[in-house]
């Protein structure tokens, strides 16, 4: 089977970092994809990692270690509109997309 | 470019009913995939498609059909909708899903359709 975690909640101050973070257990892991869902709103993807280390764009990075089943997307220099859902996904070869409950972070002014 | 298109944005059904989810996209992509979203229980696979005329089981199948009978069109149907499919629906499609996943496999996403069935 298959299990993604994710903290249900988190906030923040504008300016300020977060971390959030993604444990997975799956059998044949591919890679891992990051979303954000504003809400009322679809997600859309922010980035993907399919090696080890970390990968930045911007404000937001991620990171993956695959032989401790995890994950971070680091936010840098929050701003209000950063205030949302952020869903963890990993692929399984031959499969589609299995998503973790999603993390909702608040950033406060 | 529309990219990924739903319709309806929302219905209301009574139980027994039944009703089509229209899922159409414009970006060539040969798979595509339907979602519902529920509190706490974030997005959850119903079914998806891997070109033109097929389809497969995801992880919530029971209760919903689908048909892809045209590359661009994604249907998802409820014969006889129960209270237990109040959700959101979205509709995501991809280029491909690659082994491993490179930027090609990014799912882009419809705007959902919220339906309610009392």
């Amino acid at each position: 089977g298959q299990n993604i975690d994710q903290p249900t909640e988190m906030t923040a101050t504008e300016g300020a970092i977060v971390q959030i973070n993604c444990t997975y257990q799956t059998s044949g892991f591919n890679g891992l994809f990051w979303y954000q869902q504003h809400a009322g709103e679809a997600p859309t993807f922010l980035s993907y990692n399919v090696l080890d280390g970390l990968e930045e764009k911007g404000r937001f990075s991620s990171f993956l270690s695959r032989s401790k089943g995890y994950s971070y997307l680091l936010l840098k220099e929050l701003q209000m509109k950063d205030s949302a859902s952020y869903l963890c996904a990993v692929t399984q070869a031959g499969t589609a997309l299995i998503f973790g409950k999603g993390t909702t972070l608040s950033v406060s002014s | 470019n529309a990219g990924v298109t739903q319709t309806p944005k929302f219905r209301v059904l009574k139980t027994g009913q039944s009703m089509t989810l229209l899922c159409a996209q414009d970006m060539n992509h040969e798979y595509m995939y339907w979602y519902r979203q529920d509190p706490g229980m974030g997005l959850r696979l119903i079914h998806y498609s891997v070109g033109e005329g097929t389809t497969a089981k995801g992880e919530v199948p029971d209760g919903y059909n689908v048909s892809r009978l045209k590359k661009q069109n994604f249907l998802l149907g409820l014969e006889s909708a129960a209270p237990s499919q109040t959700s959101v629906y979205f509709c995501a499609s991809s280029y491909s899903t690659g082994h491993p996943p490179t930027s090609t496999d990014t799912q882009y996403f419809g705007p959902g359709t919220r339906l309610t069935v009392l």
